[in-house]
């Protein structure tokens, strides 16, 4: 079966540079979320989507942002690296309530280090 | 969103049975209960979803009292496979559905 993809799978970045995170769901997904886990952490919630317009809006620092375009393909975009942001970033999809469940497909994370 | 706790962490052996006790004393009436497994580097993996009494699947159980403050997730003859960190989350389907907060998870070691 389908899952959701991500891309990069890792990714090496310098401080203050920029960075593009890419999150393919499952097909016929219309929702992406996106979290952030940092060694040792709990995975936090940044930002949703639904239909290509933000759902929800967690601890996302304004330095990042985030779309979802017409292919219902995610991005996430972080400027001005910090070594804080070095993380394990996760995304998933979920088809609208239609299951009427909770239940996210979770991708296999994109691992960002910032040195 | 209701707030959970759960224990930190748990250990047991090869063939028991565990159960997984979480918290959730301000749980509203539209909140569903949701348990999610992680593994080390690997995104979290939805286990089970209930709202009230008992639901199982081919994985685990979980079990709802009647006052839904608390919940508890069974998992039958763990394996060593099974050591990952679970989580309890509790949240509105319909309108809180976009936003999934995971708390401090409970982290389950199986030993051989």
């Amino acid at each position: 079966a389908a899952g959701v993809i991500q891309s990069p799978r890792h990714l090496i970045k310098e401080k203050r540079e920029t960075a593009t995170l890419k999150c393919y769901p499952i097909p016929r997904h219309d929702t992406v979320y996106w979290y952030q886990q940092g060694p040792g952490q709990d995975p936090q919630f940044l930002i949703s989507f639904y239909e290509k317009m933000q759902s929800d809006k967690g601890s996302i620092p304004d330095r990042f942002s985030a779309q979802q375009f017409s292919d219902y393909h995610s991005e996430l975009n972080m400027s001005s690296l910090e070594l804080g942001d070095s993380a394990l970033y996760f995304c998933a999809s979920s088809p609208y309530r239609a299951e009427q469940s909770y239940e996210q497909y979770f991708g296999p994370g994109t691992r960002l280090t910032v040195t | 969103l209701a707030k959970t706790t759960q224990p930190i962490s748990m250990d047991s052996y090869e063939g028991q049975e565990v159960n997984i006790t979480c918290s959730h004393n301000n749980i509203a009436t539209n909140d569903y209960i949701t348990w999610y497994q992680q593994f080390p580097s690997q995104g979290p993996r939805f286990i089970i979803q209930g709202y009230k009494t008992k639901v199982t699947n081919e994985v685990a159980s979980l079990f709802i009292p009647a006052d839904r403050k608390s919940s508890t997730l069974s998992l039958p003859r763990v394996s060593l496979s099974d050591t990952a960190v679970y989580y309890c989350l509790v949240g509105d389907i319909e309108t809180g559905g976009f936003k999934t907060i995971f708390g401090a998870g409970t982290r389950l070691f199986v030993k051989a």
